[in-house]
């Protein structure tokens, strides 16, 4: 069935540093791709979202970028910050169903 | 603001009971789903409804039910709990699926952690 697959799985960065978390999809007709953070004990939230027509996005520190020919899409973090710290989730799916198809998550922590 | 809340934060249950998980969302959204988390497994779908009385199967039904009479909620039912059906489980609600970016965000409700004994 379809997955999404998530890199990496842990990752520490030192304060003002960045930081990319890379997602690859399975389903070609996939064509929106959120991404949610979670804080320790809280509810996934979304952070940013992309839709396939579209190769790059950005809100203030944060970035999207998709490559569709790749099947390939990118989470960047830029001078990261202690409140960073959190679980990244990416996600796929087809705006013309419902079902969306999340990754396993990244650990990110930052180290002031 | 939207809301989605669940009906507890923890539960202790013995295998063989019968579970039910409620979620009730307050924006007048179309679509609920229900996701259990475990750590390394991300989020797995386990039904949503895009109605009223309307669900589908999500990627791992298996011992689970739904139920949905009522647009602002969405139950979760184990007929028989087991032990591997101890999870973190997630509500969460979206307005429809559509053009618009804003149509697509799921609201996630604070999570249940079950414990099935």
């Amino acid at each position: 069935g379809e997955n999404v697959e998530q890199h990496p799985s842990t990752l520490s960065v030192q304060e003002g540093d960045s930081a990319v978390i890379k997602c690859t999809y399975s389903d070609s007709a996939s064509n929106y791709f959120p991404w949610y953070k979670q804080e320790l004990g809280k509810r996934p939230q979304l952070i940013i979202d992309i839709r396939s027509n579209v190769g790059e996005k950005k809100d203030q520190r944060i970035a999207v970028t998709l490559n569709k020919t790749a099947k390939h899409f990118s989470l960047h973090i830029t001078e990261t910050q202690p409140e960073d710290s959190a679980v990244y989730f990416c996600a796929s799916s087809n705006t013309g169903g419902f079902k969306t198809i999340f990754g396993a998550g990244t650990r990110l922590f930052v180290k002031a | 603001d939207v809301k989605v809340t669940q009906s507890s934060r923890y539960l202790v249950k013995r295998t063989g009971e019968k579970v039910f998980l409620e979620c009730v969302q307050d924006m007048d959204h179309e679509n609920m789903f229900w996701y259990r988390q475990d750590p390394g497994l991300g989020l797995r779908l386990i039904y949503f409804s895009y109605d009223v009385k309307m669900k589908e199967k999500g990627d791992i039904p298996e011992g689970y039910s739904v139920s949905r009479e009522k647009k602002e909620r969405f139950s979760l039912i184990l007929e028989s709990a087991s032990t591997n059906q101890t999870s973190m489980y997630l509500c969460a609600s979206s307005l429809i699926q559509g053009v618009r970016y804003s149509d697509n965000e799921q609201f996630f409700g604070p999570g249940t952690r079950l414990t099935v004994l």
